[in-house]
C-alpha cells in the first residue's frame, strides 16, 4: 500500500479564483491520478499523471481548466481554475501500486 | 467503454446480520481486476477488497467476501457480522492495465448497519 497526504484539506474560494491541491506520496510511484466526487456523487476520473509526461485528461477535462504537475515520483498537483460554484466537490488523489489504487484524503473545495 | 452499474441506492441491515451489495459491469477487456471500496463520512476512500478476473476464486477478506461471476459480468459483495462501523458508501470499481488500472466507479450503494 502507500501513505497519501492531500493539502488543503478543505478550502473556501471565491469565483473566478484558482486552488492548487498538493498530493504527496510516502513512495515512489508511476503513476498518479486525480478524481472529482461531485455532492452526493460517485468518482469520476480527471487525468492520469505520470513522471516526466503530460498529463492525460479523461473526456470533459481540460488542462486549460485542470492544470496538473508531476515534478518527481512522490508529488503531483492540481490546479482548479477560474473557479465557478459548479467546481464545488472533493477532489481525490490516488496512486497505482500495482494493479491496486489507493487514495488520499481527499480535498473538500466550496466555491462561493 | 466500461461500465459500472450499482442498482440499490440504499440499503439497510441490522447488527450481527448479513448483508449483499450488487454490482455488474460491461467490458470488452479479458485482463482486468474489480474493486469494493468503502467511504466512510470522513470520505476517505477505503479499499475493501480486490477480485483478479483471471482467478475463478472468490475473493476473501475476513468478513468481506465477494461473489465474482465472470460470464454474467456480476461482482457482488457480501458483509458478514455486520458491525455499525460498516455503515459507509460502498462503491464498486473496474480497473484495467491498458489504462493503467485508472478506475470507473458505480454509484454507490449507501449501507446503514442499525443496532
Amino acid at each position: 500500500s502507500a501513505v497519501i497526504s492531500q493539502k488543503p484539506s478543505r478550502d473556501i474560494c471565491q469565483r473566478g479564483t484558482s486552488l492548487t491541491i498538493q498530493c504527496q506520496v510516502d513512495s515512489q510511484v508511476t503513476m498518479m491520478f486525480w478524481y472529482r466526487q461531485q455532492p452526493g456523487q460517485s468518482l469520476t476520473l480527471i487525468a492520469t499523471a505520470n513522471q516526466g509526461s503530460e498529463a492525460t485528461y479523461e473526456s470533459g477535462f481540460v488542462i486549460d481548466k485542470f492544470p496538473i504537475s508531476r515534478p518527481n515520483l512522490t508529488f503531483s498537483t492540481l490546479t482548479v481554475s477560474n473557479m465557478s460554484p459548479e467546481d464545488s466537490s472533493i477532489y481525490l488523489c490516488s496512486v497505482s501500486t500495482g494493479d491496486t489504487q489507493y487514495f488520499g484524503p481527499g480535498t473538500r473545495l466550496t466555491v462561493l | 467503454a466500461q461500465t459500472v452499474t450499482q442498482s440499490q441506492p440504499e440499503m439497510s441491515v441490522q447488527e450481527a446480520e448479513t448483508v449483499t451489495l450488487s454490482c455488474t459491469y460491461d467490458t470488452s477487456e479479458s485482463n482486468y481486476y474489480l474493486f469494493w471500496y468503502k467511504q466512510p463520512p470522513s470520505r476517505q476512500m477505503i479499499l475493501v477488497i480486490r477480485q483478479e478476473a483471471y482467478k475463478q476464486q472468490n475473493a476473501t477478506e475476513n468478513r468481506f467476501s465477494v461473489n465474482f461471476q465472470k460470464a454474467a459480468k456480476s461482482f457482488s459483495l457480501k458483509i458478514s457480522d455486520s458491525q455499525l462501523g460498516d455503515t459507509a458508501m460502498y462503491f464498486c470499481a473496474f480497473g484495467h492495465s491498458n489504462s493503467g488500472y485508472a478506475l470507473n466507479f458505480g454509484k454507490g450503494t449507501s449501507l446503514l448497519v442499525t443496532p
